[in-house]
């Protein structure tokens, strides 16, 4: 089972304000992914990340982005949030097929 | 294309009753693989179960137990004899084996149990 987090676990900001959401994982698995979601409803894949260096858009368009300079961390950024962000975002990290998710961001902007 | 189909958005059951979740799903893959999570208002996913589409051996896990079936394309999960703590949202979820490891997540079934 992989040990990942996520933080802040809640967070309410203003728009325009630039954030980033943190996730680190102390497994050593090579694929992370951040995928956003409303409470209780379908979760869509963001981004992705196979390795160090490596990032890629997921199936749901976002203007977030993220970076991948360490294979245990890997960071979502929002230049200027708006509150057609207000959602929960999941990190989820592994080393094969099987996903393993952190506690999620609760995210609202006002 | 690949997809995951869950029909039933709410169960509600009493304490004690079992519970069936259904997920039915495409993809043109011969290998793939698919999943059971479970979401508990805490917000965290958790993962339940992985099945191999060359194994169509069913599986059981103290009350969860899971039934696989190619011909139907067919995943469904079972609760028995379901407890409060059962109360969450359970995602079905599919990867074929050249996604590298990305997940297509079925829409959900609420699963309430009222005591």
């Amino acid at each position: 089972e992989a040990d990942i987090y996520q933080t802040p676990r809640y967070l309410v900001i203003g728009t325009g304000k630039k954030i980033t959401l943190e996730c680190s994982q102390t497994m050593g698995h090579d694929k992370m992914y951040w995928y956003q979601q409303d409470p209780g409803m379908e979760l869509h894949l963001i981004h992705y990340s196979y390795g160090v260096n490596s990032t890629e858009k997921g199936d749901l368009s976002s203007e977030s982005t993220v970076s991948r300079i360490r294979t245990e961390h890997f960071p979502l950024t929002l230049e200027s949030a708006r509150p057609s962000h207000t959602s929960q975002y999941l990190c989820a990290s592994s080393w094969s097929y099987e996903q393993y998710f952190g506690p999620g961001t609760r995210l609202t902007v006002t | 294309a690949q997809k995951v189909t869950q029909a039933q958005t709410e169960i509600s059951v009493v304490e004690k009753e079992d519970v069936t979740l259904d997920c039915v799903y495409e993809t043109r893959d011969t290998t793939y693989y698919l999943f059971w999570y479970k979401q508990p208002p805490s917000g965290e996913l958790v993962f339940l179960i992985r099945r191999n589409s060359f194994d169509e051996q069913n599986e059981i896990s103290g009350r969860y137990s899971w039934n696989f079936q190619k011909s139907t394309s067919s995943f469904n999960f079972t609760i028995t004899a379901s407890q409060v703590v059962d109360s969450a949202v359970y995602f079905c979820a599919l990867s074929e084996a050249g996604s590298w490891g990305k997940l297509q997540f079925g829409a959900g079934t609420q699963v309430v149990v009222t005591p």
